[in-house]
């Protein structure tokens, strides 16, 4: 099994452009995740999807949009990509009651 | 701001050696769980305590939980250099159903 699935690995991007951060999971799990990671802050919850359909905001949603296009995938998008997006995201998925979370590899964005 | 908070937030010991970190919260729990991370690599879950649970143990990792401080410790026995790593508690709130909070994690040094 492949587990959870981020795509890019990496991503370069000007002040000013959006892009989407894909991630596919094949657990079949009801909840998902996007973390963003900086140095000394650990992750921090973007958003979360504890279904298909239905998505709620973490502790830092703004800037970003997801959608919980189906069971199986989640994406993040960036719609006018600033400086201080510059992080490590993590995408990550669970069952409804998380005993253990299930991670991707990460998405290391850089905005210039 | 973080649910979980990690102390200390860097340890370097010798092979051999025991590390202990410690992990404060500030709300109520249904679980707490610690996960590694490899550098530049995914998070991977380690070990789940219940908020009725005392201790945990799993192979060389034990967990403690003290729910009226509001506090975890891991303890590694007998390290090794394969124990290096960034170690995260991480939390399940109940008032946050189902939302995953991770800490800023505690960095591992083991020298051989």
């Amino acid at each position: 099994n492949a587990g959870v699935t981020q795509t890019p690995k990496f991503q370069v991007l000007k002040t000013g452009q959006s892009m989407t951060l894909q991630c596919a999971q094949d657990m079949n799990h009801n909840s998902m995740y996007w973390y963003r990671q900086d140095p000394g802050m650990g992750l921090r919850l973007i958003y979360y999807s504890a279904s298909e359909g239905t998505t709620d905001k973490g502790e830092v949603p703004n800037g970003y949009n997801v959608s919980r296009l189906n069971k199986r995938e989640f994406s993040l998008r960036l719609e006018s990509a600033a400086p201080s997006q510059t992080s490590v995201y993590f995408c990550a998925s669970s069952e409804e009651f998380p005993t253990e979370a299930f991670f991707g590899q990460g998405t290391r964005l850089t905005v210039v | 701001s973080q649910q979980g908070e990690e102390d200390p937030q860097a340890l370097s010991i010798q092979e051999g050696e025991n590390a202990t970190m410690n992990c404060s919260y500030k709300t109520s729990i249904n679980n707490l769980q610690w996960y590694r991370q490899n550098s530049g690599r995914g998070l991977v879950h380690l070990i789940l305590i219940r908020s009725n649970e005392r201790e945990k143990h799993s192979g060389r990792l034990r967990v403690t939980l003290d729910t009226s401080k509001k506090s975890s410790s891991l303890l590694i026995t007998a390290s090794r250099a394969a124990d290096t790593a960034s170690y995260f508690c991480a939390t399940l709130r109940t008032d946050s159903w189902g939302k995953l909070q991770f800490g800023a994690g505690t960095q591992v040094v083991v020298t051989p």
